[in-house]
């Protein structure tokens, strides 16, 4: 049973680009979370995505955005890139009872961002 | 926003002593989740808390959720070098989203 999937696991960029990040759920896990771990910190909540719908933001400004596709994979973007924006970004996965998540989260192994 | 602080941020012991992380909300959580991250990894999910008063044990971890419902807690006792990472409570007021801890770095030394 494969677990949460993200892809590239590292990446460089020069400020003022965009990026793609990508992640695939564990199998039988409708909704993805995206998390942003800056060094020594714990993770922030960007947003949440069930049904192809952003669910949930947390305190990130519009430069954050993600899709959901059908198959429940999910890309988080970033335009505009800020030095501040290097960071670890997780993606976490779970299953989705009647609108209420009774399940602990299933971590990606994430993406490297830095910016320069 | 919500706001999950824990104590201590770090946290050094001999191996065999015992280890305690505490968790603090600035409002009441619906529920509270405990995770483990260990150097250069990612959190891994050790388990949900829901009920006000709730404990539950792991072997040699024991978690207990606040009577209000606005702090939690996790111990572990006889540390092992197999508990070394950082660990992190993760709450939530509305059951979908979960705002995590600043999180409490456990050493242990052999």
């Amino acid at each position: 049973d494969a677990g949460v999937t993200q892809s590239p696991t590292h990446l460089i960029k020069t400020r003022g680009q965009q990026v793609t990040l990508r992640c695939s759920p564990k199998s039988g896990h409708d909704t993805v979370s995206w998390y942003q771990q800056a060094l020594g910190q714990g993770p922030q909540f960007i947003f949440q995505y069930y049904e192809e719908e952003e669910r949930q933001r947390g305190n990130f400004p519009d430069r954050f955005s993600g899709h959901q596709f059908p198959n429940y994979s999910s890309e988080l973007n970033v335009n505009a890139l800020l030095l501040g924006d290097s960071a670890l970004y997780l993606c976490a996965s779970s299953p989705r009872r009647g609108g209420y998540s009774n399940y602990g989260y299933t971590f990606g192994s994430g993406t490297r961002l830095t910016v320069v | 926003g919500q706001q999950v602080m824990q104590i201590p941020q770090y946290q050094h012991v001999q191996e065999g002593e015992d280890f305690t992380t505490y968790c603090n909300s600035s409002t009441t959580l619906s529920n509270i989740q405990w995770y483990k991250q260990r150097p250069g990894g990612h959190p891994v999910f050790l388990i949900q808390l829901v009920k006000s008063g709730e404990v539950k044990k792991q072997k040699r971890l024991t978690f207990q959720f606040g009577e209000a419902k606005k702090n939690s807690s996790l111990h572990i006792t006889a540390t092992q070098t197999t508990d070394v990472g950082t660990y992190f409570c993760a709450g939530s007021n509305t059951g979908n989203q979960f705002y995590f801890g600043t999180g409490t770095s456990l050493t242990v030394i052999p």
